[in-house]
């Protein structure tokens, strides 16, 4: 079992839909990672947090901390959003991340 | 800032060849790291800097595979001799290590292609 598990590995929805992305964690952790990753193209840090929410625009982070679990929220959904969403766990202690294996997100318009 | 750079972009090498990486990171930044990507694994850490200094290279693959930072503004990820399975998207990464509040910037990434 990966120690950063996401689902749903892929998921197509409509534009406009509100979209869910899970993240279950089994390791202690510092930090949570969200990351974006457009086809062909680099990788770009979305949020960092610890415990609680975080909003930025239309993307929103969760995390529950006593059920290693996190949430990534898009809403009013577009297509430009489409793309590979990937949860880090930044493992207690030290600077590694651990890496989910990534959702492909597909919107389409 | 220009963010972290990278180079190549691409690079297509001969098996056997040495291939170097190269990453420059944010100024002021005093870690950096070196991720492979690949379809299979997806991202995995290779090694990690904390002040020039090689703190994790757990993830390195085997002798093959060298990484450096002679200063603060320069890494260099070095494989000899290469082979195919060595074909990845190679990122860099630097972030500000300051206790409990730091995030990570990475580079475009190398596509480095290995026939």
């Amino acid at each position: 079992k990966n120690e950063v598990e996401q689902s749903p590995q892929n998921l197509t929805a409509q534009e406009g839909e509100f979209i869910t992305i899970n993240c279950s964690y089994s390791v202690g952790i510092s930090a949570l990672h969200w990351l974006q990753q457009h086809p062909g193209g680099g990788i770009v840090s979305l949020f960092m947090l610890s415990s609680g929410k975080k909003k930025h625009g239309r993307l929103i982070a969760t995390i529950n901390i006593q059920e290693k679990h996190s949430s990534l929220h898009i809403t009013a959904s577009h297509p430009r959003d489409s793309a590979v969403y990937i949860c880090a766990a930044q493992l207690q202690g030290a600077q590694k991340l651990v890496f989910g294996q990534g959702t492909r997100l597909t919107i389409n318009p | 800032d220009a963010g972290v750079i990278q180079s190549p972009r691409h690079e297509v090498t001969e098996m056997g060849q040495e291939v170097t990486l190269r990453c420059k990171p944010i100024s002021g930044h005093n870690s950096l790291f070196w991720y492979r990507q690949t379809m299979m694994r997806g991202l995995e850490l290779l090694i990690y800097f904390n002040n020039n200094v090689p703190i994790d290279d757990s993830g390195m693959p085997e002798d093959r595979f060298s990484a450096k930072m002679p200063n603060a503004s320069f890494s260099t990820l070095k494989i000899q001799p290469s082979e195919p399975r060595d074909s990845a998207v190679y990122f860099c990464a630097s972030s500000l290590f300051v206790e409990s509040n730091y995030g990570y910037t990475f580079g475009s990434g190398t596509r480095l292609t290995v026939v």
